[in-house]
């Protein structure tokens, strides 16, 4: 299967910075990404979609100034966790498609904890 | 919207003996797929195995199979020869246009 990378695979901020989340198709050209976020012991829940070249589409609840979301090339989206609290603490984990594909690949997440 | 759901939040099974996870789920879309995942605890996410919902024959991966009820839509998973490196947690998956919905999750204990 194609492989998703994620970066970094842990980060400790101090609450009120910001962090940045690195997603990477790393053999095809993802035309569609998706973040998700899972707590402990939880499911995973879908954040946004973001299609490359175009403004990303977040699910209800989700803050769209406070996870931005950016989708510049066909291998790479990030998320922005702005002015980040304790409760963003979760693991956050990305996915990439394309039209060639009728699944998702998944990163290895990214474990966020915010002091 | 579509729901998924995974009735049984833990589960255990002796070595070597089969187990099955149950998934339902609710649409009314009639192309779509769903998917089986594994979540080690290393947390990354490991494709099981997939159907697609325009096909009738169940889907099976070496000691994975699928019972696709798409009428009742129901979905459940067998693990057969259970071993230990099964223990994880299993989520179920609806995908339809891309967007992709998860159940709740199943914890899987194997016991030696």
């Amino acid at each position: 299967g194609a492989v998703v990378s994620q970066h970094p695979s842990r980060v400790i901020c101090k609450s009120g910075t910001s962090v940045k989340i690195e997603c990477r198709s790393l053999d095809f050209q993802a035309t569609t990404m998706f973040w998700y976020r899972q707590f402990p012991k939880q499911s995973l829940m879908l954040m946004a979609t973001s299609n490359e070249g175009s403004k990303a589409t977040y699910e209800q609840g989700v803050e769209k100034d406070k996870f931005l979301i950016n989708h510049a090339s066909l291998t790479l989206s990030t998320l922005t966790v702005t002015s980040a609290h304790p409760e963003d603490s979760s693991f956050y984990i990305c996915s990439a498609t394309s039209d060639s594909y009728n699944e998702q690949f998944f990163g290895p997440g990214t474990r966020l904890t915010v002091l | 919207a579509q729901t998924v759901t995974q009735s049984q939040p833990e589960m255990s099974v002796q070595e070597a003996e089969t187990v099955t996870l149950s998934c339902t789920y609710d649409t009314s879309e009639n192309n779509y797929y769903l998917f089986w995942y594994k979540q080690p605890p290393s947390r990354q996410m490991i494709l099981v195995i997939r159907q697609e919902a325009y096909k009738q024959q169940n889907a099976t991966e070496n000691r994975f199979s699928v019972n696709f009820q798409k009428a009742a839509k129901s979905f459940s998973l067998k693990i057969s020869d259970s071993q230990l490196g099964d223990t994880a947690m299993y989520f179920c998956a609806f995908m339809e246009v891309g967007d992709m919905r998860f159940g709740a999750g199943t914890r899987l204990t194997v016991k030696p």
